[in-house]
């Protein structure tokens, strides 16, 4: 069983400060998803990373994909309340059928005015 | 479109009991699944299908069946509810050359 490791479980911070959350396996990935989940709702895929090394912008969020497949970030540049949710990594592997995805614990973000 | 849908949004089942959560998506998708949603735990895949009349077991598929009659829908059953089926429950569905999964809005399960 592949397991994905994210850190950290909860983070409360100020609006316009910078953050960072990791999503760490021993496993190698055929790619990384980010989703992000608000109360009462389904996640929602915000990215998804492929390659090796790659770096993808979405506003304010960047997220990296490590060169080894085995890891990935998610740096939000300025947070602001509208940030806040539940964030979810998942990863899909080579050999899973169906699509399937292992998913992290997930990093509970909040973002105070 | 309405996407993936899930009823009920809410369940109170007493121990033992039997029922049905149910998920339809109008997307044509090809791969359905089921995943429960516990604090800190993230999503666990219950059971999945990657076509009408193919289904598959998950991460923790005990304590569950599922069928796939049709490509829309997927229903997952509970045959006898135990306090450690409480959870949250996620319908997903995706086509099947991406990994990109859309989820329901989910159903949130109490068993006492």
């Amino acid at each position: 069983t592949q397991l994905l490791e994210q850190s950290p479980q909860f983070l409360s911070i100020q609006e316009g400060e910078n953050l960072t959350v990791y999503c760490n396996s021993s496993s190698v990935f055929s790619s990384l998803q980010w989703y992000r989940q608000e109360p009462g709702e389904g996640p929602v895929l915000l990215v998804t990373v492929v390659t090796g090394g790659e770096v993808k912008k979405l506003k304010r969020l960047t997220f990296q994909f490590g060169d080894a497949r085995k890891d990935s970030s998610l740096h939000i540049t300025a947070a602001q309340p509208g940030d806040t949710g539940l964030y979810l990594c998942a990863g899909a592997d080579l050999w899973s059928a169906g699509n399937m995805l292992t998913f992290g614990g997930g990093t509970r973000l909040m973002v105070k005015p | 479109n309405a996407g993936v849908t899930q009823t009920p949004k809410f369940q109170v089942l007493k121990t033992g009991q039997s029922m049905t959560l149910q998920c339809a998506q109008d997307m044509n998708h090809e791969y359905m699944s089921w995943y429960r949603q516990d604090p800190g735990m993230g999503l666990r895949l219950i059971h999945y299908s990657v076509g009408a009349g193919i289904t598959d077991q998950g991460e923790v598929p005990n304590g569950y069946n599922v069928s796939r009659s049709t490509t829309e829908d997927f229903p997952l059953r509970l045959l006898s509810a135990a306090p450690s089926q409480t959870s949250v429950y996620f319908c997903a569905s995706s086509y099947a050359g991406s990994n990109e999964q859309y989820f329901g809005p989910g159903t949130r399960l109490t068993v006492t």
